[in-house]
């Protein structure tokens, strides 16, 4: 079945520092791909997505680029502040009507210090 | 637009009880999903309705069920719980049950059972 894995956390940074949290996938067909962001005490929020292969997504200064060769979604920030601290999912959607879900990696809790 | 809203917020039950939440999706949203979340499993599709009926469901007990209403309104029923569902169960709305469709999120409720 479809899996996502993301790098284990937490991890630490110094704001300014650049991030990346590693995302691969395991899926039959050709899914779409999300990045959501979970502050503490509420619920998901959908950060960027990219819904076919090479697409590029980003929002917030966040990126991520659909790589089918690698089976990849990776994010990056340039630059993160200490309001970027949060918990960040990978996610894949792989089919619609009767098998529209998500499947979600297990998070990674990014932390930025002033 | 109203986002996703779930009541209540939190909730604690003793073992064998049955609980009932609630999730009322955005205006105009016909797909409406849950998810578990907890610290060891991470997030879990419980299960997926579209125009009143269950099209998709996760790996859970039949313990697990709901139902969505004629105005997509959604509930989800826990019976004879056990201590290891507590969690917070997320709602999702999805205007489509496309896959590259974003699905947006509920708060949550947390449940506790003692």
């Amino acid at each position: 079945g479809d899996s996502v894995t993301q790098m284990e956390g937490p991890v630490t940074l110094s704001e300014e520092a650049f991030l990346t949290i590693n995302c691969t996938y395991t899926a039959t067909g050709y899914p779409s791909l999300f990045w959501y962001v979970q502050y503490p005490g509420e619920g998901l929020q959908l950060l960027l997505k990219a819904t076919k292969a090479d697409d590029k997504g980003s929002n917030k200064g966040f990126e991520a680029t659909y790589r089918k060769e690698t089976t990849s979604f990776h994010l990056e920030k340039g630059s993160v502040q200490v309001s970027d601290s949060a918990v960040y999912f990978c996610a894949l959607s792989e089919g619609g009507g009767s098998n529209y879900k998500l499947t979600f990696g297990k998070g990674t809790l990014l932390t930025v210090n002033p | 637009k109203a986002g996703v809203t779930q009541t209540p917020r939190y909730l604690i039950k003793t073992r064998g009880q049955q609980v009932t939440l609630s999730c009322s999706p955005i205006s105009g949203h016909r797909s409406v999903s849950w998810y578990q979340q907890t610290p060891g499993q991470g997030l879990q599709f419980l299960f997926e309705y579209f125009s009143e009926t269950q099209r998709n469901k996760g790996n859970f007990p039949g313990r697990f069920s709901g139902r969505q209403f004629s105005n997509s309104r959604s509930e989800m029923n826990v019976s004879t719980l056990e201590l290891g569902d507590s969690a917070l169960y997320l709602c999702a709305s999805s205007l489509w049950a496309s896959g590259s469709n974003e699905q947006f999120f509920g708060p949550g409720t947390r449940l506790t059972v003692l």
